[in-house]
C-alpha cells in the first residue's frame, strides 16, 4: 500500500516562481488537507477537501490554490511563489473530516524559496 | 476560537522516568482528540486518539493520554521513557480538519 505520496521532497523556487505540490492516495479517502509547518508554529492548514470538487480554506490559504478533480489526487499550487512560503508541506487523508479513522500523512515537501 | 495548546515548549527527562506531554483543548460539544509524533525529518505517526468511551486510552510504543473533561485536558504519558522517544508532540484536534497544537519538543537522556 502507497498511503498518501507527495512528490517532489525537495524542490528550490525563485521568488515569484509558480508550481504544482503534488499528493496522491490510495486508500480512497474523501478527506484530504495540506498543511505547511514551521518552527514554533506548529502545523497549520493551508487547505482541505471533504471530496471531489469541494474544496475550502483552512488558517493559511493566502498564496496558494488547490483543486480535486478526482478522489485519488489534492494537488497544492503556488501561484506567485514568496520567500516566505518556505516551508514543509504535507499532505494528509482520511475518510472523513473527523479523523475516527485516523488521518494518513505524507511524507512531505520541502519547499525553499530564494 | 476552538484550539488546542501545549503550554511546553520542550520537556526533557532522564530515561527511565515516567514522562508527561501536556494538552489543553478548547472545543465545544464532544471532541475527538489525538496525538502525533514526529520525529527529526520524517513525516508525522499516529500515537492515540480519544473519540468517546473510556478516558483512559493506550497507544503505540507504550504511550497512553488521558481525557479529563473537567480540566479539558489529553495529557500524554509513558511510565518508563526511553532515549528512543525523543522526537516532536504534538496534540491536535479534529472538526471540520484536523488542527495542531505548536508541538512540544520532547528530550530523553540516558
Amino acid at each position: 500500500n502507497a498511503g498518501v505520496t507527495q512528490t517532489p521532497k525537495f524542490q528550490v523556487l525563485k521568488t515569484g516562481q509558480s508550481m504544482t505540490l503534488q499528493c496522491a492516495q490510495d486508500m480512497n479517502h474523501e478527506y484530504m488537507s495540506w498543511y505547511r509547518q514551521d518552527p514554533g508554529m506548529g502545523l497549520r492548514l493551508i487547505h482541505y477537501s471533504v471530496g471531489a470538487g469541494i474544496t475550502d480554506q483552512g488558517e493559511v490559504p493566502n498564496g496558494y490554490n488547490v483543486s480535486r478533480s478526482t478522489t485519488e489526487d489534492f494537488p497544492l499550487r503556488l501561484l506567485s511563489a514568496a520567500p516566505s512560503q518556505t516551508s514543509v508541506y504535507f499532505c494528509a487523508s482520511s475518510y472523513s473530516a473527523a479523523g475516527e479513522y485516523g488521518y494518513t500523512f505524507g511524507s512531505g515537501t520541502r519547499l525553499t524559496v530564494v | 476560537a476552538q484550539s488546542v495548546a501545549q503550554p511546553e515548549d520542550q520537556v526533557n527527562v532522564a530515561e527511565g522516568n515516567p514522562l508527561t506531554v501536556k494538552c489543553t483543548y478548547s472545543v465545544s460539544g464532544n471532541p475527538y482528540l489525538f496525538w502525533y509524533v514526529q520525529y527529526p525529518n520524517r513525516g508525522l505517526q499516529f500515537l492515540l486518539k480519544y473519540i468517546t468511551g473510556d478516558n483512559l486510552v493506550k497507544g503505540s510504543y507504550g504511550f497512553e493520554a488521558e481525557f479529563n473533561k473537567s480540566q479539558t485536558s489529553f495529557h500524554l504519558k509513558k511510565p518508563s521513557a526511553l532515549v528512543s522517544d525523543s522526537a516532536l508532540y504534538f496534540c491536535a484536534y479534529s472538526g471540520t480538519a484536523l488542527i495542531f497544537g505548536k508541538g512540544t519538543t520532547l528530550s530523553v537522556s540516558s
